[in-house]
């Protein structure tokens, strides 16, 4: 069964610290990992993305690290702010169609 | 443009009650999707259509049933409801080829009692 399995399930992080949410998927087809960001009340938007070709995909305070290798992908928020406080979802896709997701990640970021 | 669109926001049905939810999107988009989100469940698809037509099951397709009569509608039905079925709910669309961004709609709260 495909699966993208993610963690933790929740998160807390002081001002200014980095934020990691790791995810790990099985399907050695997936070759596209987005990452959504969904506030309360909202439906998810596209955070980053990073296809298997590279390691590292940064955008601002955002960088996902992918290691193919291991079948693991994560995200990283450098410098994290209380207006990052969202749920976080990792996804997987190997067709043209859907997405895989995870089951979502909580950050509260404290100031 | 509005981007995904969708009606109702919230909804309020009873056990066996049917009910068709609305997805509407401008951007011109191929590919449209209905997720549920359920607490702890992460976001799980229903049914998707690659084009105007046509319809796939996707990962939790029972109870549900779908139409893409307009490339930019996309129609989810709940024939019978159920309280199982009480979730919220995601339209998306995207570009064809499936490495782009999906485009989310703000999503309708449904309540089955």
């Amino acid at each position: 069964q495909q699966q993208v399995k993610q963690s933790p399930q929740s998160l807390i992080v002081q001002k200014g610290g980095i934020s990691i949410i790791n995810c790990a998927y099985e399907n050695t087809a997936f070759d596209y990992f987005p990452w959504y960001q969904q506030f309360p009340g909202k439906g998810p938007a596209l955070l980053i993305a990073i296809r298997p070709d590279v390691s590292e995909k940064k955008e601002g305070r955002f960088t996902i690290s992918f290691n193919k290798s291991a079948k693991q992908f994560s995200l990283h928020i450098m410098d994290s702010q209380p207006g990052d406080s969202a749920t976080y979802f990792c996804a997987a896709s190997g067709s043209v169609t859907a997405l895989i997701f995870g089951k979502g990640t909580t950050l509260s970021v404290s100031s | 443009n509005a981007g995904v669109t969708q009606t109702p926001k919230f909804r309020v049905l009873k056990t066996g009650q049917s009910m068709t939810l609305l997805c509407a999107q401008d951007m011109n988009h191929e590919y449209m999707y209905w997720y549920r989100q359920d607490p702890g469940m992460g976001l799980r698809l229903i049914h998707y259509s690659v084009g105007e037509g046509t319809t796939a099951k996707g990962e939790v397709p029972d109870g549900y049933n779908v139409s893409r009569l307009k490339k930019q509608n996309f129609l989810l039905g709940l024939e019978s409801a159920a309280p199982s079925q009480t979730s919220v709910y995601f339209c998306a669309s995207t570009i064809a080829g499936g490495y782009y961004e999906q485009y989310f709609g703000p999503g309708t709260r449904l309540t089955v009692t």
